[in-house]
């Protein structure tokens, strides 16, 4: 089974704090995603990446940065974590590849994340 | 521009009963349609997806989804509901003409199935 496991479940940090939310996918996936969930809101799409060393913004990148050093491996990083960031964290994966592969993304379990 | 619609908060439904999803998007090309599970505490789990072909799409725990091109829906169904399938339901969309491998979601729907 493909997994995609992200590195903490609960998480507090204080404001103006670094945080690191780690995400590790064992699939050889190209594309890896981060989304925050919010009530009402639904899932939004914060960064994503195509490849090492590739990101792209999503729907609300602002006080969020990636890093994806390795192809399994893609950190969200929060620069000076605020309250309006505590939320549900959820890093998905997906191949990059044509129809047969569109089995759509498969989600690790959630880093809820709450800033004080 | 992508979007996805499921106009109901909150389903509920007695157990035995069918049950109704309902999911509208819009999209310029080819849509490419997935419905995905939320259960408490957990990641999105995969249920069905519509890409091409049969407009009746068959997925797992006994779900199914008909895409209609002329209502732009995609309406998750099952016929008889379960309480083990109380859960967060998300519809997703994907525009398959412009080649971008992002996944567009919906607001999400919280079904209840009542003992």
């Amino acid at each position: 089974d493909v997994k995609v496991t992200q590195s903490s479940r609960y998480l507090v940090k204080r404001t103006g704090e670094k945080v690191f939310l780690e995400c590790v996918q064992d699939m050889d996936h190209e594309n890896m995603f981060w989304y925050r969930q919010d009530p009402g809101l639904g899932l939004r799409l914060i960064y994503f990446s195509y490849d090492v060393k590739m990101k792209e913004k999503g729907d609300i990148p602002e006080g969020y940065s990636v890093s994806r050093e390795k192809k399994e491996r893609f950190s969200l990083i929060l620069e000076s974590a605020s309250t309006n960031q505590t939320s549900m964290y959820l890093c998905a994966s997906s191949f990059l590849g044509g129809d047969e592969d569109l089995g759509g993304y498969t989600f690790g379990s959630g880093t809820r994340l709450t800033v004080v | 521009a992508q979007s996805v619609a499921q106009p109901e908060d909150q389903v509920n439904v007695a157990e035995g009963n069918p049950l109704t999803v309902k999911c509208t998007y819009s999209v310029s090309g080819n849509p490419y349609l997935f419905w995905y599970v939320q259960y408490p505490n957990r990641g999105l789990q995969f249920l069905l997806k519509y890409i091409t072909g049969d407009n009746l799409v068959k997925g797992s725990y006994g779900f199914e989804a008909e895409f209609n091109k002329s209502q732009t829906s995609f309406h998750l169904k099952k016929p008889s509901a379960l309480v083990s399938d109380s859960a967060l339901y998300f519809c997703a969309v994907r525009d398959g003409q412009t080649g971008a491998n992002n996944l567009f979601f919906g607001t999400g729907t919280r079904l209840t199935v009542i003992p």
